[in-house]
């Protein structure tokens, strides 16, 4: 089936630790975006891409890092995790038709 | 900062009562966009509406878009009890590149 798959969907990390969250779509979209999801804070732009091989800060950049090796992956890093990382991340393309997101990374640092 | 802000933050009705949500934003747009959250679930796009459109209908929604107050409005007509959700509005700004803004979200209870 068509769309963004996210992996890992729950991850537990202790402070200090590295991870990198896997974005794939395969509908051919240019554009990938990152976004975190807090309570009562909404979805907020952390980092995109307009293409392979470009990537650009959104809204919250900081402590993140971001790669787009290949047209259809889209990687979120995170170098040395903080509890304020602690959040839903949701990875999402978008088309001519429009965006599609992926179902979400349960991020818990401890 | 979050360009759209939702209005209200919580609504609860009845089922088979409309909802109406407001949504209000700050900068030009090429177009607008509802989504909704089932709790603990991803995002689902319902709508979306171009800036050169006024109103648009899918179903049991209705989306209007007012331009020159920067705002729009999501209604729901003849509500269930599986309509119980977060909803957002975000925008697709002008400019070079397209990315989307979310607002904080409204969450809706329709009791039974």
């Amino acid at each position: 089936n068509a769309g963004v798959t996210q992996t890992p969907k729950f991850r537990v990390l202790k402070t200090g630790q590295s991870m990198t969250l896997l974005c794939a779509q395969d509908m051919n979209h240019e554009y990938m975006y990152w976004y975190r999801q807090d309570p009562g804070m909404g979805l907020r732009l952390i980092h995109y891409s307009v293409g392979e091989g470009t990537t650009a800060k959104g809204e919250v950049p900081d402590g993140y890092n971001v790669s787009r090796l290949k047209k259809q992956n889209f990687l979120l890093g995170l170098e040395s995790a903080a509890p304020s990382q602690t959040s839903v991340y949701f990875c999402a393309s978008s088309g001519q038709y429009g965006y599609t997101f992926g179902s979400g990374t349960r991020l818990t640092v401890v | 900062s979050q360009q759209g802000e939702e209005d209200p933050q919580a609504l609860s009705i009845q089922e088979g009562e409309n909802a109406t949500m407001n949504c209000s934003y700050k900068t030009s747009i090429n177009n607008l966009q509802w989504y909704r959250q089932n709790s603990g679930r991803g995002l689902v796009h319902l709508i979306l509406i171009r800036s050169n459109e006024r109103e648009k209908h899918s179903g049991r929604l209705r989306v209007t878009l007012d331009t020159s107050k920067k705002s729009s409005s999501l209604l729901i007509t003849a509500s269930r009890a599986a309509d119980t959700a977060s909803y957002f509005c975000a925008t697709d700004s002008t400019g070079a590149n397209s990315k989307l803004t979310f607002g904080k979200g409204i969450t809706l209870s329709v009791r039974p």
